[in-house]
């Protein structure tokens, strides 16, 4: 079983409509979750993180931790042709606050007009 | 958030060459992370760059092939040593911008002939 799985992709969703990133992973001690966000050719961008489980919003996107089930999503609403990209999930194993990431393979998001 | 500039931003190298790829911080940083990420695939973590002490390599990375740097808080680098055509990757620094979170540098795209 992989440490941080995604699901599989690629996933296509009409702009306006939710977009649904789902994410797994195997550690009961991590501690810290991450949505990155990567357009073609460039490095990945930190959209949300969040530690406590529950619901974490930011504009449009809004992260979902439950650590009893080991799952964490990112909903995107409104989604906009602008959104699409590669979505990855990270994951800290342990315990501290600064230690390294563990990326599942990410989803291929597409939203289109 | 931490900005992070890395040189060079791309390279077209000889097998059997080797690279050596900067990674600068604006700010101190007690760790900086060196990844992989090669084409069509997500993250892979090569090492963590502790500053005063060796890099702590992950299963299946080895200095005599990945040596790395840390002389200051603010600097690493990262040798990619006698190349090999699967050496072709984005080689990607990150370091932490405060608690829970990572950032990334705008990557390194290496491709050897």
């Amino acid at each position: 079983q992989k440490e941080v799985e995604q699901n599989s992709g690629p996933l296509s969703v009409p702009e306006g409509a939710i977009a649904s990133l789902n994410c797994t992973y195997s550690d009961r001690g991590s501690q810290s979750f991450f949505w990155y966000r990567q357009y073609s050719g460039k490095s990945p961008e930190l959209i949300m993180f969040i530690y406590s489980n529950g619901d974490k919003e930011d504009g449009r996107f809004t992260a979902q931790l439950n650590k009893a089930s080991q799952y964490v999503s990112l909903l995107i609403r409104d989604s906009q042709p602008s959104d699409s990209a590669t979505y990855l999930c990270a994951v800290r194993l342990g315990g501290t606050s600064y230690g390294k990431l563990t990326f599942g393979q990410g989803t291929i998001l597409t939203v289109h007009p | 958030s931490a900005v992070i500039s890395q040189k060079p931003s791309r390279d077209i190298c000889q097998r059997g060459t080797s690279l050596t790829i900067q990674c600068q911080v604006d700010s101190q940083v007690t760790m900086m992370f060196w990844y992989r990420q090669q084409p069509g695939q997500s993250l892979t973590l090569i090492a963590t760059a502790n500053q005063g002490s060796e890099a702590t390599y992950e299963s299946g990375f080895v200095i005599d092939k990945f040596p790395i740097s840390r002389p200051n808080l603010t600097f690493s680098t990262l040798t990619v040593s006698n190349m090999s055509p699967e050496d072709s990757s984005i080689y990607l620094c990150s370091s932490p911008g405060g608690a829970h979170t990572q950032y990334f540098g705008p990557g390194t795209r290496l491709t050897v002939l």
